[in-house]
């Protein structure tokens, strides 16, 4: 069955420290995923997302994420972290069959020291 | 920028009542999407919708839950006798269909079931 894994539940790091929040994924074929964040009582906003083409991607606030194929990964990287990006983040992958239906990860709880 | 919209944003309801959980998706949308959140836990799929009918739907969405669109712009689940375990925060999402996996999502409602 399909899945998604992040291997951290919590992270933290200083402000202006880069940061990578690790994603896996179980899939047979080209995966569609994505990334979003969830800050505390917003709902989930996307923050990129890869379909095909050019395997390292950008999204908004500065984040960037790239797709390895050999290792079933889309880690997530931002090079200097800002206070604001305290917050849930969440790998997903489209499960297959074209229906729309996303598959998540548990999450990694982001904490950001001054 | 155009956002998916829900309300309320938390529910409190007695165990056994029904509830109606509201979403006003993004107007160009055509396919609907309900997802929930038990706290501490990963998001999870319910329902997908699309030509007012029921795309997928997951073994959670059972004979308890419905949607419907009752109008142009309203997408609506409903839980008809609520149980502890309903507890979450339900998140609805839309997308145009070009990039089915490319979902938006509102805010989320909290539902607390007493």
């Amino acid at each position: 069955a399909q899945s998604v894994t992040q291997p951290d539940i919590h992270i933290t790091v200083s402000e202006g420290a880069s940061l990578e929040l690790r994603c896996n994924y179980s899939y047979g074929a080209t995966p569609y995923l994505f990334w979003y964040v969830q800050s505390p009582g917003q709902g989930l906003q996307l923050l990129l997302k890869y379909f095909s083409g050019d395997t390292l991607v950008q999204g908004i606030k500065g984040f960037e994420a790239e797709f390895k194929r050999s290792q079933s990964s889309f880690n997530l990287r931002k090079p200097s972290v800002h206070w604001s990006d305290a917050a849930e983040y969440f790998c997903a992958v489209g499960a297959e069959g074209n229906t729309g239906k996303l598959i998540f990860g548990q999450g990694t709880t982001l904490q950001v020291k001054p | 920028e155009p956002e998916v919209t829900q309300t309320p944003s938390h529910q409190v309801t007695q165990m056994g009542q029904e509830v109606i959980l509201r979403c006003v998706p993004i107007s160009n949308h055509l396919y609907f999407y309900w997802y929930r959140q038990i706290l501490g836990q990963k998001v999870e799929f319910l329902v997908s919708f699309y030509n007012n009918e029921i795309s997928e739907k997951s073994e959670i969405f059972d004979d308890q839950f419905s949607v419907e669109r009752p109008d142009g712009s309203n997408f609506t689940l409903k839980i008809r006798s609520t149980k502890l375990e309903d507890s979450a925060m339900y998140f609805c999402a839309s997308s145009t269909g070009l990039e089915p996996y490319e979902q938006y999502f509102g805010p989320g409602t909290r539902l607390t079931v007493t």
